[in-house]
């Protein structure tokens, strides 16, 4: 699966949108562009996906560029529950199955 | 039922021990996995499960040895570990699709420290 780079960190007050970037320039035509996060003291959670055009479902939006070498997760009012690690991962359709964790956004909410 | 269980949720043992990790999952998912995250780190694929079937191993050591003895049960043996082998254990299925949009659920992990 191609790379994908993250900001190690990024801070959002609480209430306010929180906008967390991607690059993965080498990505694919057929690339599934995935993001999970991880609280605290649990395992990863699936928060959305997306192929090419922008997606919206109860956790969060994901804008992806028009050439697709970069896409934005958006949490439209943080809350301090939100804070964990986001991770933003590619997945191609018939390739092996696993998730490909790279570092990832420690993202920290302000009261 | 979107859950992944595992028990126990921690486990400490000696390196002479011999304990097993369980995971369960009940939504019909055929394909299964195990992960190890060590502190501050991401998860790290260590087994994948196909329909019961050892899929990938991760070139993982052999004192960890995996089993799938039925569609909603994963086991993960371990035996004569080390004390670098502390870590979350994390257990993980997905439905098997074709396309790219699959997803996986995690359940909460087994924090394991060998002392």
């Amino acid at each position: 699966d191609a790379k994908t780079t993250q900001p190690n960190s990024m801070e959002s007050n609480e209430e306010e949108p929180v906008h967390l970037p991607c690059n993965h320039s080498t990505i694919s035509g057929t690339d599934y562009i995935h993001w999970y996060r991880q609280l605290p003291s649990q395992g990863p959670e699936y928060v959305i996906h997306g192929l090419t055009s922008n997606v919206n479902n109860r956790m969060a939006s994901l804008a992806i560029a028009e050439d697709r070498k970069s896409s934005t997760l958006i949490l439209h009012r943080a809350t301090l529950r939100d804070a964990a690690v986001y991770y933003c991962i590619l997945r191609r359709p018939g390739s092996a199955r696993q998730l490909t964790f790279g570092s990832g956004t420690q993202l920290t909410v302000l009261p | 039922d979107t859950e992944v269980t595992q028990t126990p949720k921690h486990l400490v043992m000696g390196m002479t021990n011999k304990k097993s990790l369980k995971c369960e999952q009940h939504m019909g998912h055929r394909a299964m996995y195990w992960y190890k995250q060590k502190a501050k780190k991401p998860p790290e694929l260590m087994f994948v499960y196909s329909y019961e079937k050892l899929s990938i191993n991760e070139s993982v050591p052999s004192r960890f040895s995996p089993e799938c003895p039925n569609s909603s049960l994963l086991n993960l043996h371990l035996h004569a570990l080390q004390p670098e082998d502390s870590a979350l254990y994390l257990c993980a299925s997905s439905a098997l699709t074709s396309g790219g949009g699959e997803t996986q659920y995690f359940g909460p992990g087994t924090r394991l420290l060998v002392l």
